[in-house]
């Protein structure tokens, strides 16, 4: 079964210092991988997916099959990225074609310090 | 245009009563989701509506959960003889992927929380 790991709970980070939010995965197939993000006080919203390799807001994130890691970065923290982050993976297997529940970690709470 | 709503946004209940919790999904959208987050755990998937029918029930934790979609819009989750470890935030998320086969963003509502007492 596949799993999503999200190591840190809480991670504080000072305003202009880089940023790394950490996820693996396991999964025996070829995963799509995401990040979402839940603002306080909003719902939650898709972030970044890796088939887009799009930056948003500033984060990036590469999928390394190698090492099954899908990390957030950011290189400038802003007091706005205060937020819970979830990195979710999607099976991509054909045989499931239509359904794409997501599986996902347990969320990193990220506080930047002004 | 109106995002994914869900309702009640709190429902407090006693241990061993029913409770239903409704979703509306965006207009249009075929898919529809609903997840479960518990304190400190991640969302996990409970089951996936694909217009009326429920291909995926896999995420359902007991014969106590049911849920139905009627005219491919509106969703209820049915609770029936609450536990106390059915209390969680239960979220619902609708995406047009499945007609076109065109894969598409799950849009999440604002969730309710239920407390079992």
């Amino acid at each position: 079964a596949q799993r999503v790991t999200q190591p840190e709970k809480l991670l504080s980070v000072f305003k202009g210092a880089p940023v790394e939010l950490k996820c693996n995965y396991s999964y025996s197939g070829s995963p799509e991988l995401f990040w979402y993000v839940q603002y306080s006080r909003q719902r939650l919203q898709l972030l970044l997916r890796h088939i887009s390799r799009e930056s948003i807001k500033g984060f990036t994130a590469d999928l390394n099959k190698g090492e099954t890691s899908f990390h957030l970065k950011k290189p400038f923290a802003q007091e706005e990225d205060s937020a819970m982050y979830y990195c979710a993976l999607k099976e991509g297997s054909l045989s499931n074609f239509g359904n794409e529940k997501l599986t996902f970690g347990t969320g990193t709470r990220l506080t930047i310090i002004p | 245009g109106a995002g994914v709503s869900q309702s009640p946004s709190n429902k407090v209940t006693e241990k061993g009563k029913d409770v239903e919790l409704r979703c509306d999904p965006i207009s249009g959208h075929t898919a529809l989701y609903w997840y479960r987050q518990s304190l400190g755990q991640g969302l996990e998937f409970l089951i996936y509506f694909q217009g009326n029918s429920a291909p995926d029930k896999s995420g359902l934790p007991s014969d106590r959960f049911s849920a139905e979609r009627t005219g491919g819009s509106v969703s209820t989750l049915t609770i029936q003889r609450t536990q106390q470890e059915d209390s969680a935030v239960y979220l619902c998320a609708s995406s047009s992927f499945g007609l076109a086969g065109l894969e598409d963003t799950q849009y999440f509502g604002p969730g309710t929380r239920l407390t079992v007492l």
